[in-house]
């Protein structure tokens, strides 16, 4: 069956742009994790939604993002006025239940801002 | 704090030779240990798991054993193959309701023919 997919798989914005990273995770998978990866580095999480509500957005660096999941399947990512220091790839996982502890991660976007 | 400490790479071996990445973690609660594999142009995938103490997780030839004792889960394989450069990512969740996961810098792994 379909994996997780992330879009766009490559996004190049200016420094005080916005942007948006959509998710899509597999079918029927309650719990929706974003991470960021930087180069060199592990992943690290950023916000964990369960259905459709932020179960845990400790994770999220500043107020400048944001994410949600209205219908508790697609989520989007948002990034207001970027940063240089933002560029990373951002990676998108679901499981099936919040206590399911396979994560299936999908193949990140690569943000770049210039 | 949670955290997970991974060998630095980059690991350079020949073919067929045998296979060690060092991984030790600490954790405020009782963790589930993973490991992750990122071939190139490729996203994480699930390589293996263990989620109690003495537990061993195997796939594809590898292989970890979760050592409470030593808070460890070394990965390791016998016999590796050129398919098998990648980078290989430790992690572990704590059971606290959900499963957010803390990964390692990640170990990059370079088999030569």
């Amino acid at each position: 069956g379909a994996g997780v997919s992330q879009t766009p798989s490559n996004k190049v914005t200016e420094k005080g742009k916005y942007v948006e990273l959509r998710c899509d995770p597999i079918s029927g998978h309650t719990a929706l994790y974003w991470y960021r990866q930087s180069l060199g580095q592990g992943p690290e999480f950023l916000i964990y939604f369960q259905g459709t509500g932020a179960a845990d957005d400790s994770g999220l660096p500043n107020d400048r993002f944001f994410a949600v999941r209205p219908e508790g399947s697609v989520s989007t990512l948002k990034i207001q006025r970027t940063e240089r220091g933002d560029s990373a790839v951002y990676l998108c996982a679901s499981s099936l239940t919040a206590t399911t502890d396979t994560q299936y991660f999908g193949p990140g976007t690569r943000l770049t801002v210039l | 704090g949670n955290s997970v400490t991974q060998m630095e790479g980059p690991v350079t071996l020949s073919e067929e030779a045998f296979l060690t990445i060092n991984c030790t973690y600490t954790a405020t609660g009782y963790p589930s240990l993973f490991w992750y594999v990122q071939y190139p142009g490729e996203g994480l995938q699930l390589l293996l798991k263990a989620t109690k103490a003495d537990d061993k997780g195997s796939n594809k030839g590898f292989e970890a054993t979760y050592r409470k004792e030593t808070t460890s889960f070394h990965l390791e394989k016998g016999s590796v193959q050129v398919s098998d450069s990648a980078v290989y990512f430790c992690a572990l969740t704590l059971n606290s309701g959900y499963s957010t996961l803390t990964f390692g810098k990640g170990t990059m792994l370079l088999v030569s023919p």
